[in-house]
């Protein structure tokens, strides 16, 4: 299994939106409606903010959102906050039990 | 609250085994619908999945990884462990533990995750 590809940087100015993407392949993204999504602070664990697809963990801003098309899954920060800033990092099932994550994605708020 | 803390050596040689365990508390290993993992991040790069355990011992491990992966589960403990073989500098990471559903693959809780360096 290979890696989700996502773009290696992002960015946006306070108050924008901006999207990340995840593509992967007919095998697990096209395949199965279970994409999480990932933010990653430096030196910190992962946190979870979007699962299948589309749903936000209790807690999440609604700011967050994932959505899904073909093989490319999708997270939309909407109203950009410094606090943003952040790694991205997307994952999905990927069949028998095997799970594949993206190579991540910077975020830089301007 | 649910919490996982990863323990084990923070230097490994070449060649040797690499072995780390997740001491779950707040909650119980044993519980249905859950899975248990691990992923590792080298610096600077990406997260990797290593593989997961149910706690009935059943395994799944990532294909890139399985002949030098070994992943057990000790309930009485509440903790699940790590054995990954024949180490070498490309496995220098932070390696982290975390709980899932099986197939959803949504890790919702993670430990702080701890260093393990390969080197002689």
């Amino acid at each position: 299994q290979s890696a989700l590809t996502q773009p290696p940087s992002a960015s946006g100015s306070p108050g924008q939106s901006v999207t990340i993407s995840c593509t992967g392949t007919s095998s697990d993204v096209g395949y199965y409606n279970y994409v999480s999504w990932y933010q990653q602070h430096p030196g910190k664990a992962p946190k979870l903010i979007i699962y299948e697809v589309t749903k936000r963990p209790s807690g999440v801003p609604d700011r967050f959102s994932g959505s899904k098309s073909g093989n490319t899954a999708s997270l939309t920060v909407s109203g950009l906050q410094a606090e943003d800033e952040a790694d991205y990092y997307c994952n999905s099932y990927a069949g028998n039990g095997n799970v594949v994550f993206g190579a991540g994605t910077k975020l830089t708020v301007l | 609250q649910l919490q996982l803390q990863e323990s084990g050596p923070g230097l490994v040689k070449p060649s040797e085994t690499l072995s780390l365990t997740c001491t779950v508390s707040g909650g119980s290993i044993s519980s249905s619908n859950y899975y248990w993992g691990w992923i590792r991040q080298p610096p600077g790069k990406g997260l990797e999945w290593i593989g997961s355990i149910y706690y009935s011992g059943n395994t799944h491990y990532n294909p890139s990884l399985k002949s030098r992966v070994t992943i057990s589960v000790d309930t009485s403990k509440n903790q699940f462990s790590l054995k990954l073989s024949s180490v070498t500098a490309a496995d220098t990471a932070v390696y982290y533990c975390a709980r899932h559903r099986y197939g959803v693959c949504d890790f919702d809780y993670w430990g702080q995750g701890t260093v393990v360096t390969v080197s002689s």
